[in-house]
């Protein structure tokens, strides 16, 4: 199985800065069709997950441009710009080019 | 709007079986692949299983294949998942999600005597 890897596992943050995410797969998530099948969903407290990015950097309908998504083959970032309090919550990316899919551990971000 | 909502679970004892049901409205279900992911209390996601939009294409998780049947009803907007010989390591809330898009708002199943 693909394992991926996020750092950190906690984040605690100020309303306004910035931050990264990792997500590190244990192979290349290179598809035969030369697509990247990375996301990154974004679970808030007591809600259910919303993906925000889809395919390393393609933000989905409605997601602010605060998120940016980047990374190829096994390296992958996740940056929001600005933090705003909507934002708090689990991040997690998830690899959709191998079976089984498989998730990164997550994220907590958290406001300092 | 994309609504998925889950129904089925509850308290089930081990080796016993369940069925949850996932509806789907605001789309054209039979144009979509759908997943059955669980998340157990306090741990991050799991995916479960997958079919695709014709039934053709099925896959699941190891820790499920054999036990689990994923399926679908295109005529009636529902996506099925049949749990057999359930473990308590299937505590958990089970989410059905069109491809990774839209998910439901989930629905626990415990299993405990």
């Amino acid at each position: 199985d693909v394992v991926m890897t996020q750092t950190p596992p906690s984040l605690s943050v100020a309303i306004g800065q910035s931050v990264s995410i990792s997500c590190k797969s244990s192979q290349s998530l290179v598809a035969s069709d030369k697509n990247t099948y990375l996301n990154w969903l974004l679970q808030s407290p007591g809600r259910s997950p919303k993906r925000l990015i889809y395919q390393v950097s393609k933000l989905d309908s409605g997601v602010p441009d605060r998120f940016s998504g980047s990374g190829s083959e096994k390296d992958f970032t996740l940056k929001i710009s600005r933090v705003e309090a909507e934002d708090l919550g689990v991040y997690y990316c998830l690899q959709g080019t191998h079976l089984p899919r498989t998730f990164g551990g997550g994220t907590k971000l958290e406001l300092k | 709007e994309v609504q998925l909502v889950e129904s089925g679970g509850g308290l089930v004892q081990p080796g016993r079986s369940l069925k949850l049901s996932c509806v789907a409205s605001g789309f054209t279900f039979s144009n979509y692949g759908m997943n059955w992911i669980r998340q157990a209390p306090g741990k991050g996601l799991e995916w479960v299983a997958y079919i695709s939009s014709g039934s053709s294409y099925i896959y699941y998780a190891e820790t499920v294949k054999g036990r689990f049947t994923i399926s679908r009803d295109n005529a009636k907007n529902t996506l099925y998942l049949q749990m057999t010989s359930l473990r308590s390591e299937d505590t958990a809330l089970y989410y059905c999600a069109r491809g990774w898009e839209s998910w439901g708002q989930g629905v626990m199943v415990t299993v405990s005597s």
